[in-house]
């Protein structure tokens, strides 16, 4: 899994409650991603980083926010968990942005709102 | 519309045929054309990865881009039930690495 570790692996939470996801990586690439994927949409980008405090918004960025504090570590946090939020969760890492290799994905989240 | 189309199938072949799974795109800035391959449960790993248009072979898989009508295949020779998983395409332009997929083909073979 190129060095990705994604926790927790499973959660269940209720709705508005905070919820925090983390993606830690050994492999010191550059750029970390956040995609959730849902039956019939495929994965979506929420967020994603391109440095150390570094972040930018993706195509479903709404309900979340993202820190890069360090090179390995990317959070997502969902500030008030809403049940639209249910969803896998996968981070994802690249080395370079344009051209390259090409991004590795950890084996993903599984979030609940009840 | 999406960007990408893929047709989420599900498709079921028996053991040895060969597997042909499709997307269309309508961005004209995507140059980077992935194949990503996804197990139950899993997450997605990269299985081809093409620049522009052409061919790209790998062992019983192959990669095809037609930048000129906006379509993308993989091509899938003596297929192996370990071959079953659902198929994600992949496009990208030039920054970042921001990618965006298709729905998924879910793809199963069958002994």
């Amino acid at each position: 899994d190129a060095g990705i570790t994604q926790s927790p692996r499973h959660k269940v939470t209720e709705t508005g409650t905070p919820v925090t996801l983390r993606c830690h990586q050994t492999e010191n690439h550059r750029y970390m991603y956040w995609y959730r994927q849902d039956p019939g949409h495929g994965l979506r980008l929420i967020h994603y980083s391109y440095g150390v405090k570094d972040t930018d918004k993706g195509e479903v960025s709404d309900g979340y926010s993202v820190s890069r504090s360090k090179t390995e570590d990317f959070l997502l946090t969902l500030e008030s968990a809403t049940s639209s939020q249910t969803s896998v969760y996968f981070c994802a890492i690249s080395e370079s942005g344009s051209g390259g290799t090409e991004a590795f994905f950890g084996q993903g989240t599984r979030l609940t709102v009840v | 519309q999406k960007e990408v189309e893929q047709d989420p199938g599900p498709l079921s072949v028996p053991e040895g045929a060969i597997v042909s799974l499709n997307c269309t795109y309508s961005n004209s800035a995507f140059q980077y054309f992935m194949w990503y391959r996804q197990y139950s449960r899993k997450g997605p790993e990269l299985l081809m990865y093409t620049y522009s248009s052409g061919n790209k072979e790998d062992g019983r898989f192959t990669a095809q881009v037609d930048k000129s009508s906006k379509y993308i295949s993989l091509f899938i020779r003596d297929s192996q039930p370990s071959d079953s998983a659902t198929y994600l395409c992949a496009n990208r332009g030039t920054s970042y690495g921001k990618l965006t997929f298709g729905q998924g083909t879910i793809l199963t073979v069958h002994p």
